[in-house]
């Protein structure tokens, strides 16, 4: 199966500071690239969706300003966290698609963000 | 909006049989199943497309009825390492083909 990298694995950060989490799709070049949220013992939750080249898609509730989402190439596309609080402490998920045939989410291995 | 899955949790011996169900409100795509261990990212487990679609592997099958917008799940004849918490995925034209997902089923397999 397709292979994704993210990384950090962890990151424990003070308020008020940036964060970037970075997510490769290493053997596929990824049309589509998702950024979700995972509480414990909850649900994924989708944050945004990115294409290579274009701005990505916040869904409701998101705060683009907040979760800057770059996609430079096909293979990579990175979650920045700025200002971080400790309400944004979570578990991190980025899946890759190509969309060819169909839209198998291959999901990287997450980052759990602390934020003290 | 998610699917609804259910059971929110089954607990099974090793060899037993067990099915987990995903609905959703909206016409479906396809749906997704993938299975989590606690503090890793999901893993794929398959993909079925509208057209009522059943697959399986090694012990692990799934189904889609289309026209009643469900998909089940059947774990069978289940070893230690099924357990996880499954997570369906649908993906709907409504939802521009993004995956949402249910609540998972903790699925617990003891020896």
């Amino acid at each position: 199966g397709a292979v994704v990298s993210q990384h950090p694995s962890w990151v424990i950060c003070k308020s008020g500071t940036s964060v970037k989490i970075e997510c490769r799709s290493l053997d596929f070049q990824a049309t589509t690239m998702f950024w979700y949220r995972q509480f414990p013992k909850q649900s994924l939750m989708l944050m945004a969706t990115s294409n290579e080249g274009s701005k990505a898609t916040y869904e409701q509730g998101v705060e683009k300003d907040k979760f800057l989402i770059n996609h430079a190439s096909l293979t990579l596309s990175t979650l920045t966290v700025t200002s971080a609080h400790p309400e944004d402490s979570s578990f991190y998920i980025c899946s890759a698609s190509h969309r060819d045939p169909y839209n198998e989410q291959f999901f990287g291995p997450g980052t759990r963000l602390t934020v003290l | 909006q998610q699917p609804v899955q259910s059971p929110q949790a089954v607990i099974l011996r090793e060899g037993e049989d067990a099915v987990i169900n995903c609905s959703s409100s909206k016409a479906l795509y396809s749906v997704h199943w993938y299975r989590q261990k606690h503090g890793e990212a999901p893993i794929f487990l398959m993909i079925l497309l509208k057209g009522g679609e059943q697959k399986g592997h090694d012990k692990i099958s799934a189904s889609f009825n289309e026209k009643k917008q469900q998909s089940s799940l059947y774990l069978t004849a289940s070893q230690l390492s099924y357990s996880g918490t499954y997570f369906c995925g649908t993906e709907s034209p409504a939802n521009d083909y993004k995956l949402s997902f249910g609540a998972g089923t903790t699925v617990t397999v003891r020896a």
